[in-house]
């Protein structure tokens, strides 16, 4: 069965401090990546999406970065935080033309 | 571009209850998908039910139900003898059929919370 993992599992950092969150997908091969944001209260927001190796779509304009070193494994990273970088990280995976994503457990990011 | 409006921003039900979410979409594709998403305080999005809009049938899932009404473009979430265990944010999704990403957006969610 497939599985997802994100570390950590919650994260303190100073603004100004890089930033590498980490999500890893077992059991499929060539799924759809996602990196979605969600602020306290509110609704998840796509942040970046990765059809292939080292192909990555950027939705909203900001000072985070996405990668997709392998093929089941996707690094959302930035050089310097902000106090606005603070939320719930949340990475999900698809099949390639495939109908719902999954989602994997969360990062908690706080900015401080 | 696709909108998913969720105007319940929280939701107090009786335990043993049937609950509707409300959920209004906006779009000119004519395929497309819709879902219900559950959060829980631990924060995992837990899939609960997807509806096609080409699905003649609404679809259900247990005590699941999406009341699908394709002319109203509104896709509620009925939920029949509420739990405890029901208590979280529900979210409203939609995917974008055409996107080779299937990409989805997501509403902004309801709270729900179950009274013993």
């Amino acid at each position: 069965s497939q599985t997802i993992h994100q570390w950590p599992a919650t994260l303190v950092q100073p603004v100004g401090s890089p930033l590498s969150l980490e999500c890893t997908v077992e059991g499929t091969s060539n799924p759809n990546l996602y990196w979605y944001r969600q602020a306290a209260g509110r609704g998840l927001q796509l942040l970046f999406y990765s059809v292939g190796i080292g192909q990555i779509s950027s939705e909203v304009p900001q000072n985070l970065s996405a990668s997709r070193p392998q093929d089941r494994q996707f690094i959302l990273s930035s050089k310097k935080l902000l106090l606005s970088d603070s939320g719930f990280y949340l990475c999900a995976w698809s099949v390639r033309g495939g109908r719902e994503q999954y989602f994997g457990p969360g990062t908690r990011l706080t900015v401080t | 571009a696709q909108k998913i409006t969720q105007t319940q921003p929280g939701m107090f039900v009786q335990e043993k209850e049937a609950v509707t979410l409300d959920c209004t979409y906006d779009t000119s594709d004519q395929s497309y998908g819709l879902f219900w998403y559950k959060q829980p305080s631990s924060g995992e999005m837990i899939f609960l039910i997807y509806q096609g809009s080409y699905d003649e049938q609404n679809a259900t899932e247990g005590r699941y139900s999406l009341n699908f009404q394709k002319a109203r473009k509104s896709a509620n979430l009925v939920i029949s003898a509420s739990q405890l265990g029901d208590s979280a944010m529900y979210f409203c999704a939609m995917r974008d059929w055409y996107s080779s990403a299937s990409k989805i957006i997501f509403g902004s969610g309801t709270r729900l919370s179950i009274r013993p």
